[in-house]
């Protein structure tokens, strides 16, 4: 058991781009969760799945992310026409199921320039 | 009103004191807890969770949850340097989710 991995570490790209992260989840977890956060600030939630299922989609959210977890297993984050608003930590981290805990990935930085 | 709701800080406590750390949540459908502890630029980790009302004890570390008055407590015992971090406080609510608070940031002052 490895944890939970993300990729890329750190991402810099220039507004406009689209960019796509992904994260592995420990591989006995059927729930996995998107946060983005900045600093000073607690993980604000994206959304998350329940095996391949998205469950929830943070109203906060624009039209310019999408979330999939193709087959329940790995899933992938990604962000259109990036704005410099976006720049921030997305974590991803995975749980057994409800009302257990979260174990985090390391996180993917991303600066939009 | 936010789900979950801490007091930014920071709180200052010197090494050896107790330090207690609050969190207020709104959804009453709420049935478990967490208290994360994050380091500068690190992830957030598990420290301790509760799911029941009353307190419970690890170590250094002991949650109170009061479901009534909704709000859940972390105290840290006998605080060191190394406890320095911000603490997050997570419920995942009634509908599952997990929410944050913004986290309170905890220095202590040799």
């Amino acid at each position: 058991d490895t944890g939970v991995s993300q990729n890329p570490r750190h991402k810099i790209t220039k507004r406009g781009q689209n960019v796509t992260f992904r994260c592995d989840p420990i591989s006995e977890h059927n729930r996995l969760y998107w946060y983005r956060q900045t600093l000073g600030q607690g993980p604000e939630f994206l959304t998350y799945f329940q095996n391949e299922a998205q469950l929830e989609k943070s109203r906060l959210l624009s039209d310019r992310f999408s979330a999939e977890r193709p087959k329940g297993s790995f899933s992938t984050l990604e962000i259109q026409r990036t704005e410099q608003g976006d720049s921030a930590m997305y974590l991803c981290a995975s749980s057994p199921g409800p009302n257990e805990k979260l174990f985090f990935g390391s996180g993917t930085q991303l600066s939009v320039l | 009103q936010k789900e979950v709701e801490q007091n930014s800080g920071p709180l200052s406590v010197p090494e050896g004191a107790i330090a207690s750390l609050n969190c207020t949540y709104s959804d009453r459908g709420s049935q478990s807890f967490f208290w994360y502890r994050q380091y500068s630029g690190k992830s957030p980790e598990l420290i301790m969770f509760i799911y029941s009302n009353g307190d419970k004890e690890d170590g250094r570390f002991t949650a109170q949850l009061n479901k009534a008055s909704q709000y859940v407590s972390l105290l840290i015992r006998d605080s060191q340097p190394s406890d320095s971090a911000t603490y997050l406080c997570a419920s995942p609510g009634g509908y599952q989710k997990v929410t944050f608070g913004t986290g309170t940031k905890l220095q202590v002052i040799p």
